[in-house]
């Protein structure tokens, strides 16, 4: 089945304790975006990846770091989380290259909750 | 940056009506826009997609236009059933910042029976 799998689905973690929270996706897509989705604000980008080895900001990479070393996976990283980064988080992929767009895949969401 | 407003936070309609959700963006031409759903606790679900140069896309009980003058599009669910219920989102990209995607916040559609 396609899909975008993350995990954990569920967080609950203190301020200061580096957590990595993985995205995977079976589709061989080029294209990978994480998201965060908080009350009134939407869905708000953090940062993207339009193939391996490449990535680049969206609108609020502040306090988040990516990698993506193979086309597969795509994991955000919260070096020092704040309660700030208290949200609702989605990763999604898409076979877009270029300008192109085509629909993207969403993952189930990770809850992540920082005390 | 690309700004996207959605009509309003929440819908009330009818079983059976047509509910018209509304998509305004600014500052930026998109090359694409799309519309997705959006259940409590889940990942949004890809609805429809529609280009700059198209004026109109249908899908089943569903209908996306795209005034590039205006900065609109609309997006209509024909004969709504309670199970359309959810949050509807759009979102834009522009072809000269490929990979960047704006979303709107959503409007939350209940279909009464």
């Amino acid at each position: 089945e396609a899909q975008v799998t993350q995990n954990p689905r569920y967080l609950i973690t203190v301020t200061g304790k580096k957590l990595t929270v993985t995205c995977s996706q079976n589709m061989n897509h080029e294209y990978m975006s994480w998201y965060r989705q908080d009350p009134g604000l939407g869905l708000r980008q953090i940062y993207y990846s339009m193939n391996v080895e490449v990535t680049d900001k969206g609108d609020v990479p502040e306090g988040y770091k990516v990698s993506r070393k193979e086309k597969r996976n795509f994991p955000l990283i919260l070096e020092s989380p704040s309660p700030n980064q208290t949200s609702l988080y989605f990763c999604a992929s898409s076979p877009r290259t270029g300008g192109l767009n085509t629909e993207a895949f969403f993952g189930q969401g990770t809850r992540l909750t920082v005390v | 940056s690309q700004k996207i407003e959605q009509n309003s936070e929440a819908l009330n309609i009818q079983e059976g009506k047509t509910a018209t959700l509304t998509c305004n963006y600014t500052n930026y031409s998109p090359a694409y826009l799309q519309w997705y759903r959006q259940d409590p606790g889940r990942g949004p679900v890809f609805l429809l997609l529609i280009r700059e140069n198209e004026k109109e896309k249908r899908k089943e009980r569903l209908k996306v236009t795209f005034d590039t003058t205006l900065k609109q599009s609309l997006f209509h669910i024909t004969a709504s059933q309670p199970a359309d219920s959810a949050t509807y989102l759009c979102a834009l990209d522009i072809w000269t910042n490929a990979g960047k995607s704006t979303f709107g916040d959503g409007t939350t559609l209940t279909v009464k029976p």
